[in-house]
């Protein structure tokens, strides 16, 4: 059981570019979500989905992309990436209404 | 919308002290969930420990353990015997119990906590 993964670790993008980052799980939880966690501001939900091909958005979305085709991957798109989507993310996954939440490890974005 | 406050950004304790962290909410909601999490430089995501609001017993893990106070809507931490591996980020998170958005959680802004030998 790998639990939640999440790809790249660390990544580097310049103003304008596209990316996708990864977000898998094993334990086929149907809940899935996105945060994003900047300095004294904690942790903010970009986009959410309950199940394959649901999704929703959470409190931060502009600027951010998601599909969900299978239960196990949930990526997330930046499509024109900005200084201001310098943050890191984590991805997280629960049986739907279950209490404890599993959060992957993290992808730290710097964009130039 | 619920929001999380956590009115402390930094706290330092003494090994083998104790420590309290605070953390206030706003609901109108009767039933939801409360967490605390620890984030190590790591930046991996703990669950500490968990309360349900219909429960009034203050929920308990080994050293940790929380003051749930349901009408004044505050919910703190308080850590015994604090060892240097409790040196981490801390925060206070709240959850829905039921509805289409109930498994998302609204996080408080974080207590960085320091643990002096």
């Amino acid at each position: 059981n790998a639990g939640v993964t999440q790809t790249p670790k660390f990544q580097v993008l310049k103003t304008g570019q596209s990316m996708t980052l990864q977000c898998a799980q094993d334990m086929n939880h149907e809940y899935m979500s996105w945060y994003r966690q900047d300095p004294g501001m904690g942790l903010r939900l970009i986009h959410y989905s309950v199940g394959a091909g649901i999704t929703d958005q959470g409190e931060v979305p502009n600027g951010y992309n998601v599909s969900r085709s299978t239960t196990e991957d949930f990526p997330l798109r930046l499509l024109s990436a900005a200084p201001s989507q310098t943050s890191v993310y984590f991805c997280a996954s629960s049986y739907f209404l279950e209490e404890t939440q599993y959060f992957g490890p993290g992808t730290r974005l710097l964009v130039l | 919308a619920q929001t999380v406050t956590q009115s402390q950004p930094e706290m330092s304790v003494q090994e083998a002290e104790t420590v309290t962290l605070s953390c206030t909410y706003d609901t109108s909601e009767s039933d939801y969930y409360l967490f605390w999490y620890k984030q190590p430089p790591s930046r991996q995501m703990i669950l500490v420990i968990r309360q349900e609001a219909y429960k009034q017993q203050n929920a308990t893990e080994n050293r940790f353990s929380v003051n749930f106070q349901k009408a004044a809507k505050s919910f703190s931490l308080k850590i015994s015997d604090s060892q240097l591996g409790d040196a981490a980020m801390y925060f206070c998170a709240y959850r829905s119990a039921g509805g289409t958005s109930g498994s998302r959680l609204t996080f408080g802004e974080g207590t960085q906590l320091t643990v002096n030998p």
